[in-house]
């Protein structure tokens, strides 16, 4: 079975602030590619990270950062000293063997104090 | 690039109204999806098509739904009829379904809210 699990449902943290959104994921594909997706208070879902089942680097980019680790099957993401513009509910999702089926988790609301 | 447009970006209909959604996908991208979000029930897939073919139906919700993509540039989604829990947020996304570098990631549409009064 492909799953995400965001326990995560509503974060609220003041500006410069740093906080985690947790991810976990599920599947029995051993080539498999997860995402995280934004999608800001306009609506649309805007593309953030693919990363694929064989690099387990982290990655950081600017004020984000994301922790991919196999052993607990988490991609978490991070947002280093928070701004407003942050605010946001953030998707991530599985894509697996196939390359064309996705599965997103429930989504994680974070809203940025100022 | 344009992206992925989606028409209309915001429809009110009465219950039992046909309602029609528009999708023109990134040009060479060869798979495509429809997608719904309600607070309820979050991003749920209706459907797919690879190269214009429809892969997997299986989330599409009952009859009224029906989806087609006549060719590579442009796929509908209609409700006939439609009903007060069909009211969502519709979005179309495209991606190029290949294994390859930069390939798989999903471009999304700016949505179409359906509200059916």
């Amino acid at each position: 079975a492909q799953k995400v699990t965001q326990a995560q449902t509503e974060i609220s943290v003041v500006e410069k602030e740093d906080v985690t959104l947790d991810c976990v994921y599920e599947t029995r594909d051993t080539t498999y590619y997860l995402f995280w997706y934004k999608q800001p208070p306009s609506g649309e879902l805007v593309f953030l990270i693919r990363r694929n089942s064989f690099d387990e680097q982290n990655e950081i980019s600017g004020r984000y950062s994301w922790n991919f680790q196999k052993s607990t099957s988490s991609f978490n993401f991070t947002i280093t000293a928070s701004q407003v513009v942050d605010s946001a509910v953030y998707f991530c999702a599985l894509s697996g063997n196939t390359g064309n089926q996705f599965y997103f988790g429930t989504g994680t609301s974070l809203t940025v104090i100022p | 690039d344009a992206g992925v447009i989606q028409s209309p970006r915001h429809e009110v209909t009465e219950m039992g109204q046909e309602v029609t959604l528009r999708c023109k996908p990134i040009s060479g991208h060869n798979s495509l999806f429809w997608y719904r979000q309600t607070m309820m029930r979050g991003l749920e897939l209706l459907i797919y098509f690879n190269n214009n073919v429809p892969i997997d139906d299986s989330g599409m919700p009952e009859d009224r739904f029906s989806a087609k993509m006549p060719n590579a540039s442009f796929s509908t989604l209609k409700i006939q009829p439609s009903e007060p829990r069909d009211s969502a947020v519709y979005f179309c996304a495209s991606s190029l379904g290949q294994r390859s570098s930069g390939a798989n990631v999903l471009t999304f549409g700016a949505g179409s809210r359906l509200t059916v009064l």
